[in-house]
């Protein structure tokens, strides 16, 4: 079955630093989408991208799907303590495949040092 | 406007036990997802259910079923709990149409299975 592996599994930075995580897959996705989970709460949903090559920006937070389809990559800028947490990748398989069947990477556990 | 609503947000059951999760979708939407979470991992998919019907199966056992209702919310059923099934049910809810693949999350259901 399809795997993502995403990386880093976690970082420690400072406030103010930038950040990047990314995403690859051993198959091809038709939409990409990064969400953000919090102690005892569901994922909540930052970007989704829809077309190879597209770039998305969302806040200080930017995205990019990979040309191949098999990758994408999350930046946060000017990082914040409020940016802590733990940051899923999510990608849908084209069809046949419908409706949202998503599998997910297995995290950036997220540190900002104030 | 209401998101995701999952009841109950916390569980404990016995093993060789049943479970009954519920999720009621965002209004309008007529998709309902569910995934398993368990800690330190990404979530795994489940169950899809659009308009009432089956959409998609997880690598799950026959234990779990579930089922949507007229008014697209849904259930969770687990049987025979095994301490391997303690983890944070999560339900999606999504708007389907051509071209689009967002979900969005509930709060979830943690269930400890002793």
């Amino acid at each position: 079955g399809q795997q993502l592996n995403q990386s880093p599994q976690s970082m420690f930075i400072q406030e103010g630093e930038d950040v990047s995580m990314n995403c690859t897959s051993s198959s091809i996705f038709n939409t990409w989408l990064w969400y953000k989970q919090e102690p005892g709460e569901g994922p909540v949903l930052l970007i989704a991208l829809y077309k190879a090559g597209e770039l998305t920006s969302n806040g200080r937070l930017t995205a990019q799907f990979g040309i191949t389809r098999k990758d994408s990559f999350l930046n946060i800028s000017a990082s914040i303590p409020s940016d802590v947490g733990i940051y899923f990748c999510a990608g849908h398989p084209p069809p046949p495949t419908s409706g949202s069947r998503l599998t997910f990477g297995e995290g950036t556990q997220l540190t900002v040092n104030p | 406007d209401a998101g995701v609503t999952q009841s109950p947000t916390h569980l404990i059951k016995t093993r060789g036990q049943h479970v009954t999760l519920r999720c009621s979708p965002i209004s309008g939407h007529k998709s309902v997802s569910w995934y398993q979470q368990v800690l330190g991992q990404g979530p795994q998919f489940i169950f899809q259910y659009y308009e009432k019907e089956e959409r998609g199966r997880g690598n799950f056992p026959d234990r779990f079923s579930a089922r949507q209702f007229p008014n697209y919310s849904s259930e969770l059923n687990v049987n025979a709990l095994l301490l391997g099934d303690s983890a944070l049910y999560l339900c999606a809810s999504s708007f389907i149409r051509v071209g689009y693949t967002e979900a969005f999350f509930g709060q979830g259901t943690r269930l400890t299975v002793v």
